[in-house]
């Protein structure tokens, strides 16, 4: 079946503007879980949704950064002011529940010029 | 907070040789561990999953023990084939609500035919 599918696969944008990251998980799967990953480093949790509503927002780094789940299954992570600190790779995974195992998209890679 | 380290960095072995990678992990009190491995540019793709109450799992060529008290994990590779040859990454599930996963750096793995 059909796997985690994140767009879009790149993004390049300017210092200072919006975007809008998707992510559609695996169809049935109630959790949803963001991680960002910075260039040699493994990913860092941000935000994980069970359902509609965000069960675990901590790892969002400040308030610009913000996602939802409207309607329990596709996710939008939306990044305002853009940082070129911001610049990394965006992975979004899926599990059936909380206790199972954690499917990846691959990714949306960010750069902030 | 919790933190994971994965020793070596980085590993370079002949085709055939039997290989052992290491986690270690500072707090006990976790949910699960996954082994994960990522090829260059790709999202991450799940291994085995051992969950908290588990020693080990095997797949195929592929044995992951885990020891709580002590802090570790191993991800044992038997035959190693040029195929192996990626990032492998190995996350601690964090036992509150959601089971999000801390992450090692990860080992880079290449397998010399």
């Amino acid at each position: 079946g059909a796997g985690v599918s994140q767009t879009p696969s790149n993004k390049v944008t300017e210092k200072g503007k919006y975007v809008e990251l998707r992510c559609d998980p695996i169809s049935g799967h109630t959790a949803l879980y963001w991680y960002r990953q910075s260039l040699g480093q493994g990913p860092e949790f941000l935000i994980y949704f069970q359902g509609t509503g965000a069960a675990d927002d901590s790892g969002l780094p400040n308030d610009r950064f913000f996602a939802v789940r409207p309607e329990g299954s596709v996710s939008t992570l939306k990044i305002q002011r853009t940082e070129r600190g911001d610049s990394a790779v965006y992975l979004c995974a899926s599990s059936p529940t909380r206790q199972e195992t954690q499917y990846f998209g691959p990714g949306t890679r960010l750069l902030v010029l | 907070k919790q933190e994971v380290t994965q020793i070596p960095a980085a590993l370079s072995v002949p085709e055939g040789e039997n290989l052992v990678l290491n986690c270690s992990f500072t707090d006990s009190a976790i949910y699960n561990l996954q082994w994960f491995r990522q090829d260059p540019g790709k999202g991450l793709t799940s291994l085995l999953l051992i969950q908290s109450s588990q020693r080990e799992q095997t797949s195929g060529r592929l044995n992951a023990s885990l020891d709580k008290s002590s802090g570790r994990s191993t991800l044992y590779i038997a035959a190693s084939q040029p195929g192996d040859s990626a990032t492998y990454l190995c996350a601690v599930g964090r036992r509150n609500t959601g089971n999000q996963f801390y992450f090692g750096t990860g080992t880079s793995l290449t397998v010399i035919p």
